[in-house]
């Protein structure tokens, strides 16, 4: 399996609901991230989880909270999104704590987020 | 500050030419390069990745170049064909596990 899988695909929302994105990779990566894509933008960092520690959090408002039950599962919880938190949520795996091991990047198809 | 650039923003060219997109990086001190493509609304499809150490990667009708000391990447497409359209990101690896991405190429190859 070289996939990261992410569900849902498309998610509309309230700015009072609360939601959660799903990703999955058994690849044995040990690093996972979550970016935050705005259209026509490149992808931005979010958060990063290394062996289920989180490690970066670039100053991400709380309205969004990750998550790492396992080695394999990575979460974004969502509460009291704004429209303008609308956008493509990537996760992405590694293979290395640090990329100077050769590992590169695997992305998710993404979540096509809408908040309403 | 690390500061990736990706020229031309868009590319429209007819099917069948061979093409070169451009990417480059203010800090040399980079672990390794990754070109990728994404469709629209799609995820990124990761298609070269080329250590500090490498010079190129091929991967059937793409070749990457990296020149660190200069802080340039290539991305060469043969032959291009209709379903090569998509936007080509170029990303650079530093340490602390982050990715310095491009803002991309859009790539549109007409019949």
């Amino acid at each position: 399996d070289t996939e990261v899988t992410q569900t849902p695909k498309h998610l509309v929302m309230g700015m009072t609901n609360k939601k959660s994105l799903k990703c999955e990779q058994h690849m044995g990566h040990r690093a996972m991230y979550w970016y935050k894509q705005k259209a026509k933008k490149p992808p931005e960092l979010m958060f990063v989880y290394s062996y289920e520690k989180l490690s970066i959090n670039e100053s991400v408002p709380s309205r969004f909270s990750p998550e790492c039950p396992n080695s394999s599962l990575l979460n974004l919880h969502l509460h009291a999104l704004q429209p303008e938190d609308s956008a493509l949520y990537l996760c992405a795996s590694s293979q290395a704590l640090l990329l100077d091991r050769g590992g590169g990047y695997t992305f998710g198809s993404g979540t096509r987020l809408t908040v309403v | 500050k690390q500061e990736v650039t990706q020229i031309p923003a868009a590319l429209s060219v007819p099917e069948g030419e061979n093409l070169v997109l451009n990417c480059s990086f203010t800090d040399s001190a980079i672990y390794n390069l990754q070109w990728f493509r994404q469709d629209p609304g799609k995820g990124l499809t990761s298609l070269l990745l080329i250590q500090s150490s490498q010079r190129e990667q091929t991967s059937g009708r793409l070749n990457a170049s990296l020149d660190k000391s200069s802080g340039r990447s290539t991305l060469y497409i043969a032959a291009s064909q209709p379903g090569d359209s998509a936007t080509y990101l170029c990303a650079v690896s530093q340490g602390a596990q982050k990715l310095v991405f491009g803002q991309g190429t859009r790539l549109t190859i007409n019949p």
